[in-house]
């Protein structure tokens, strides 16, 4: 059974700083590693999704790793901004759409 | 392109009522799934469609809780009777298939439920 573990649940940053959050998971045969975003109240917006056949995906200031032998991903948010601060979740997806959710690393950025 | 469409946003029951949810999914989007979220953890999946049949189920309270997904496009999910702890945001999400960049899955804003 798939487990997603992300480390640390709660990150409190200085506006301007780059950061790392951490998805570790249990099987390697994902297919997929997808990175969402969830602002309070909101639902999960998708910002980044690597396939299995993929180390790395970027989208501006974002910037999404994975290593399925190490059963890692790594989601890199560059010079952080106050409205960077939500709750950031990671998904592996199996071949067959099945997703298993971590529980998320809450980011508070100040300013 | 319309997102993912759930309603009603939010709902108040007490225990033992009854309650559904709907969920109009991303239009061409095969896979439809319905997901429970505790205040504080991630995601839970609860049943997974693809087109009107379901794939994965198996994490579905299936003595009180219950989904269909009518000529593969609108779903609901109905709990009854309800329990405290069915309190939580229900989440709709939609992909068009299950295989390559097909797997993103997109979320609608959710259902909050409160059981009294």
């Amino acid at each position: 059974k798939q487990e997603v573990t992300q480390i640390p649940a709660a990150l409190s940053v200085p506006e301007g700083e780059n950061l790392v959050l951490n998805c570790s998971f249990t099987d390697s045969a994902i297919y997929n590693l997808q990175w969402f975003r969830q602002d309070p109240g909101k639902g999960l917006t998708s910002l980044l999704l690597i396939q299995s056949s993929q180390r790395e995906q970027t989208s501006g200031r974002l910037n999404a790793s994975l290593d399925k032998s190490s059963g890692r991903s790594t989601l890199y948010i560059a010079a952080s901004q106050p409205g960077d601060s939500a709750t950031y979740l990671c998904a592996g997806i199996t071949n067959a759409g099945k997703s298993t959710f971590g529980d998320g690393t809450t980011l508070t950025v100040k300013p | 392109e319309a997102g993912v469409a759930q309603s009603p946003r939010y709902k108040i029951i007490e225990k033992r009522q009854s309650v559904a949810f709907w969920c109009n999914p991303i239009s061409g989007h095969a896979t439809l799934y319905w997901y429970q979220q505790i205040l504080g953890q991630g995601p839970k999946l609860l049943i997974q469609f693809q087109n009107n049949g379901v794939v994965d189920d198996s994490q579905l309270p299936k003595d009180r809780f219950s989904a269909e997904r009518l000529k593969g496009v609108d779903s609901t999910l109905k709990i009854q009777p309800a329990k405290l702890e069915d309190s939580a945001v229900y989440l709709c999400a939609s992909s068009l298939g299950p295989r390559g960049r097909g797997n993103t899955i997109y979320f609608g804003e959710g259902s909050w439920l409160t059981v009294v």
